[in-house]
């Protein structure tokens, strides 16, 4: 399994401009979710899903739009970018289920910087 | 909606020593869990220790065990005889159970193992 891919993994975008960050997962997991980090700060959500068909928005999600036609994956759109949206992009995933199944598997990161 | 805190934005420990990092939350659920995350400077997130908030019994991962106080909303961190690979952010998360299920972020907490 390769786990959640991200991609891309580094990406200038000019202010104004839209962009999609790709993820996409192998583990048939439900649940797929999508943060922001800031330079020494938290993950904060920005969209999450529960399945297929299913999203929901978390604490910032405006600038920001995302969909989930399939189980594997979850992109992420950027419209009109903004030097505010600079920061660096986690997707990730988890099962349905308690216990064990509550473990979440992150991507590598998307590093995002918009001049 | 749920929070999770860190006060402690940086902490410093020396080899072998033990340390503990605080978290407190807040939330109205009663069955919930609450994580630690690991993330070191490859940016990788990785689970360090889950608790069930059903669970009386406080979790241990080999050097990594947690203080739950589940009255005081409190869920601390301690790493016994620390290792310089030990070295790295730490999140406190917060996760609700049921559908809708969201998983929450603290700020971190920077901690540095020193020889």
């Amino acid at each position: 399994n390769a786990g959640v891919t991200q991609t891309p993994k580094f990406r200038i975008l000019k202010i104004g401009q839209s962009m999609t960050l790709q993820c996409t997962q192998d583990m048939n997991h439900n649940y797929m979710y999508w943060y922001r980090q800031d330079p020494g700060m938290g993950l904060k959500l920005i969209y999450y899903s529960v399945g297929a068909g299913i999203t929901d928005k978390g604490e910032v999600p405006n600038g920001y739009n995302v969909s989930r036609s399939t189980t594997e994956d979850f992109p992420l759109r950027l419209e009109l970018a903004a030097p505010s949206q600079t920061s660096v992009y986690f997707c990730a995933s988890r099962p349905s289920g308690q216990g064990k199944n509550t473990e979440a598997f992150f991507g590598q990161g998307t590093r995002l910087t918009v001049v | 909606a749920q929070t999770v805190t860190q006060s402690q934005p940086e902490m410093s420990v020396q080899e072998a020593e033990t340390v503990t990092l605080s978290c407190t939350y807040d939330t109205s659920e009663s069955n919930y869990y609450l994580f630690w995350y690991k993330q070191p400077p490859s940016r990788q997130m990785i689970l360090v220790i889950r608790q069930e908030a059903y669970k009386q019994q406080n979790a241990t991962e080999n050097r990594f065990s947690v203080n739950f106080q589940k009255a005081a909303k409190s869920f601390s961190l301690k790493i016994s005889d620390s290792q310089l690979g030990d070295t790295a952010m730490y999140f406190c998360a917060f996760m609700n159970t049921g559908t809708a299920s969201k998983l929450t972020f603290g700020t971190g907490t920077r901690l540095q193992v020193t020889l």
